[in-house]
Parts: C-alpha cells; structure tokens; sequence
C-alpha cells in the first residue's frame, strides 16, 4: 500500500496563477482532509471531506476549493494565488469520523508564490 | 475552544539524555490525544496514542500518560537517540459535525547531538 501520496512535491506560482493540489489514499478511508503548516502554527484544517459526496469549511478556507472526486481522490484547487497561501500542504485520511482514528498524512507538497 | 499547548523549542539534547516534551490541552468533552513525528521533508507520522484518561500510548521507547486531573499529556523518552531529531506534535482529536477534528501543538523541534 502507498498510503496517502500527493502530487506535486514542490510548486512555484506567480500571484494570481491558479493550480491544484492532487491527493490520493489506497487504504479504503472514508473522511479526507486538507492542512497547511506554516512555522510556529502547528496545521491547520482547510477543508474536508467527511464521506464521498460531501465537503466541507475548516478552519482557514478561504481562498481555496475542493473536489471529492471519488473515494480515493480529493483535491485542492487555488483559483487565484496570493502570497499568503505560501506553505506547506498536507492531506490526510482517516478510516472514520470519530476521535479515536488515527489521521494518516501524506508527504506534503511546499508551495511559494511569488 | 478547544486548543493544544505544547513546550516552545528548540530542545536540544545529548544522546541518551533523558528527554520530556510537555503538553497541556483545552477541550469540551473527551478527546483522545495523539503525539505525531514529523522527519525533515517528510509529512507525519503517528508516535502514540491514548484514548481515555489514564491510558498510557508507548511506542519506540516514547510514552505519554492521559492525565485528565490535569489536561496533560507529557511525552518522555529515557535515552534518546540521534535518529529521533524531529519535530513533534501533541495533538487532540474529537468527533465534530460529523468529521474527526484534530487540533495541533505549534510543535516541538528536538535536536539530539552525538
């Protein structure tokens, strides 16, 4: 199993240039979920995806849109990037929704804009 | 609301000192507590777990005590060892509007020397 993967690693974009984050889970979870890390914060929750069909706001959603494409995809979209959407991004799945799973992340991908 | 607190770093330490990375927590209800590791370049990873009060996670020679009277969840490791420089992440998870909220520690960068 290849657990969580995202495409791409790295991304460079100029401000305003649009893009989206791919995300991909084999391991059959029902919930996904889209964080960014900026230093000092800890992650914090973007958007996510509680079941096929179904998303939903986080904490700092704006900016950003998504996409529950199957049950295995879920991806990140930047209509319009701005400077402040420089971070490290992550996506994580989990079997269920209640508090005692486990959230399995992948590698992350490290976006700049210019 | 619900938060995490968890020690500031950098902590830096020689190999095989003994190492406590302190957590405190603020939440409605009864979450269960994670610490996550997170290697450079790499996404995180779950280190441990505890689902109730008093449950005590252990893994790879680290522990954590659910300590409810005191909405702690301290991480210890008796002799640590280069490999173990990483940041670490106390974490809470509760079910939320039908999705499994976690909320992070800013983390805690560790720094073993030879």
């Amino acid at each position: 199993n290849a657990g969580v993967t995202q495409t791409p690693k790295f991304q460079v974009l100029k401000t305003g240039q649009s893009m989206t984050l791919q995300c991909a889970q084999d391991m059959n979870h029902n919930s996904m979920y889209w964080y960014r890390q900026d230093p000092g914060m800890g992650l914090r929750l973007i958007y996510y995806s509680a079941s096929e069909g179904t998303t939903d706001k986080g904490e700092v959603p704006n900016g950003y849109n998504v996409s529950r494409l199957n049950k295995r995809e879920f991806s990140l979209r930047l209509e319009s990037a701005a400077p402040s959407q420089t971070s490290v991004y992550f996506c994580a799945s989990t079997l269920g929704s209640g508090g005692t799973y486990e959230q399995y992340f992948g590698p992350g991908t490290r976006l700049t804009v210019t | 609301g619900d938060s995490v607190t968890q020690m500031e770093g950098p902590v830096t330490l020689s190999e095989e000192a003994f190492l406590t990375i302190n957590c405190t927590y603020t939440a409605t209800g009864y979450p269960s507590l994670f610490w996550y590791v997170q290697y450079p370049g790499e996404g995180l990873q779950l280190l441990l777990k505890a689902t109730k009060a008093d449950d005590k996670g252990s893994n790879k020679g680290f522990e954590a005590t659910y300590r409810k009277e005191t909405t702690s969840f301290h991480l210890e490791k008796g002799s640590v060892q280069v490999s173990d420089s990483a940041v670490y992440f106390c974490a809470l998870s509760l079910p939320r509007g039908g999705y499994n909220k976690l909320i992070f520690g800013a983390g805690t960068r560790l720094a073993v020397h030879p």
